[in-house]
C-alpha cells in the first residue's frame, strides 16, 4: 500500500501570482482534506472533497479552491497569492468522510510567496 | 467553537526519563481526540486516537494517552523517551456528526531529547 505523496516539496511564488499544488492520495481512499500549516503553528482545515465534491470548508476565502480526479489524484489551488499565504500544506486522504476514520498525511508542500 | 490548547512549546527530557505532553480542548461534547507526530521532511503520523469506551488509550510507539472528561484533558505520556522521538507533537479534536472530517489542532510542543 502506497503512502499519501504530494508535489511539488517546495513552491516560491510572487504576489498575485497562482499556484497548484498536488497530491496522490492511497489507494480506495475516496476523501482528501488539505490544512495550510504556517510556521510555529498547527495545521488548519481549509476544505475536503468526497467523491469529487467539496463537502466541507474551514475558514479560507474563496481563492482557495480545490479539484478531485477519480484516480485518487486531487489539487489545491490558490489564486491571487498573498504573502500570509506562505505555509506548508498539507493533504490528508481517509477511506470515508466521517471524521472517526483515520486521515492519513502526505509530507507537505512548502509554499513561499515573495 | 472547538479549540485545542497545548501550553508547552518545547519540552526538553533525557534519553530515557518519561514524558507527559499537555492538551486541553474546548468542545461542547466530547469530540474525537487524537495525537499525531511529524518529524522533519515527513507528514503528520497518528499515535493515537479516542472515541469512546477506555478511556486509557494505547498507541503506536510505546505512547499512550488518557482521556479525562472532568479536566477537558487528553495528555499524552510515555514511560520511556527515545532519541528518536524527538519531533513535534500535535493533538487534535474531531467534532463528532458533522458529516465530514475536519481536525482542529493545536499548536504543538516541539520534543527535545537530551541525552
Amino acid at each position: 500500500e502506497t503512502g499519501v505523496t504530494q508535489s511539488p516539496t517546495h513552491l516560491i511564488k510572487t504576489r498575485g501570482q497562482q499556484v497548484t499544488l498536488r497530491c496522490s492520495s492511497q489507494s480506495g481512499h475516496n476523501t482528501v482534506s488539505w490544512y495550510q500549516q504556517a510556521l510555529g503553528q498547527g495545521p488548519q482545515f481549509i476544505f475536503q472533497y468526497y467523491r469529487e465534491e467539496e463537502n466541507g470548508r474551514g475558514n479560507f476565502p474563496p481563492r482557495f479552491s480545490g479539484l478531485q480526479f477519480p484516480n485518487y489524484s486531487s489539487e489545491l489551488n490558490v489564486n491571487a497569492l498573498e504573502l500570509d499565504d506562505s505555509a506548508l500544506y498539507l493533504c490528508a486522504s481517509s477511506p470515508t468522510s466521517v471524521n472517526a476514520d483515520t486521515q492519513y498525511f502526505g509530507p507537505g508542500t512548502r509554499l513561499t510567496v515573495l | 467553537a472547538q479549540s485545542v490548547t497545548q501550553p508547552d512549546i518545547h519540552i526538553t527530557v533525557s534519553e530515557g526519563a518519561s514524558l507527559e505532553l499537555r492538551c486541553n480542548y474546548s468542545y461542547g461534547a466530547t469530540p474525537y481526540l487524537f495525537w499525531y507526530v511529524q518529524s522533519p521532511g515527513q507528514g503528520l503520523q497518528l499515535l493515537l486516537k479516542y472515541f469512546s469506551g477506555d478511556t486509557l488509550v494505547q498507541g503506536i510507539k510505546g505512547f499512550e494517552a488518557e482521556f479525562k472528561r472532568s479536566q477537558s484533558s487528553f495528555n499524552l505520556r510515555k514511560p520511556s523517551v527515545h532519541w528518536s522521538d524527538a519531533a513535534e507533537y500535535f493533538c487534535a479534536v474531531g467534532p463528532m456528526n458533522t458529516g465530514f472530517q475536519k481536525l482542529v489542532f493545536g499548536t504543538g510542543t516541539r520534543l527535545l531529547v537530551s541525552p
